[in-house]
């Protein structure tokens, strides 16, 4: 139980263009998606929080106009990369939590390269 | 600013050993306590889960909570090649987890 799916799990895309990630729960209903990147040797970094049917809430610091979050059902949360730049290659990652309690489900995360 | 404190490493031990890994946090009213496992390049995958003092098992790994010293723990016993990895803390108060930047662990063959 709990699997999180996420897609693409790889992506290359040329600077300037935009990038759409999509996170899934398999097997039960996220109330909350959440939204990570990580850098090579660095810690896990939160994006933003979304919650099904309202707006994402953003970290300090992370562009909202950037980095568009829907979360329009219990099973499904996009991640779009608005005018990708070299420096917004990254590990994406997702996770989700059903609300019966505090875990976090990750996704197998999506390695973006912005060329 | 709430914080979780993890010692980067990288922690060595030997296979069969007993690895043991540490966590403070500042928040004083958290209540959910995690402990995720993360190999090289991959996400982070949930091993353990603690909401009260004291020890809980599964299988080769026990989680140890100790809210009064605001201190969690990790053992892994017997511990094989392929416990090596990255673990990661995580602490929950409110509607907010906040995860440490993690131990890594190397168990030599």
């Amino acid at each position: 139980g709990a699997v999180v799916s996420q897609h693409p799990s790889r992506v290359i895309c040329k600077s300037g263009t935009s990038v759409k990630i999509e996170c899934r729960s398999l097997d039960f209903q996220a109330t909350t998606m959440f939204w990570y990147r990580q850098f090579p040797k660095q810690s896990l970094m939160l994006m933003a929080t979304s919650n099904e049917g309202s707006k994402a809430t953003y970290e300090q610091g992370v562009e909202k106009d950037k980095f568009l979050i829907n979360h329009a059902s219990l099973t499904l949360s996009t991640l779009t990369v608005t005018s990708a730049h070299p420096e917004d290659s990254s590990f994406y990652i997702c996770s989700a939590s059903s609300g019966d309690g505090d875990e976090q489900y990750f996704g197998p995360g999506t390695r973006l390269t912005v060329t | 600013q709430k914080e979780v404190e993890q010692n980067s490493g990288p922690l060595s031990v030997p296979e069969g050993a007993i690895a043991s890994l540490n966590c403070t946090y500042s928040d004083r009213g958290s209540q959910s306590f995690f402990w995720y496992r993360q190999y090289s390049g991959k996400s982070p995958e949930l091993i353990m889960s603690i909401y009260s003092n004291g020890d809980k098992e599964d299988g080769r790994f026990t989680a140890q909570l100790n809210k009064a010293s605001q201190y969690v723990s990790l053992l892994i016993r017997d511990s094989q090649p392929s416990d090596s990895a990255t673990y990661l803390c995580a602490v929950t108060g409110g509607f907010k987890t906040i995860f440490g930047a993690g131990t890594r662990l190397f168990v030599k063959a």
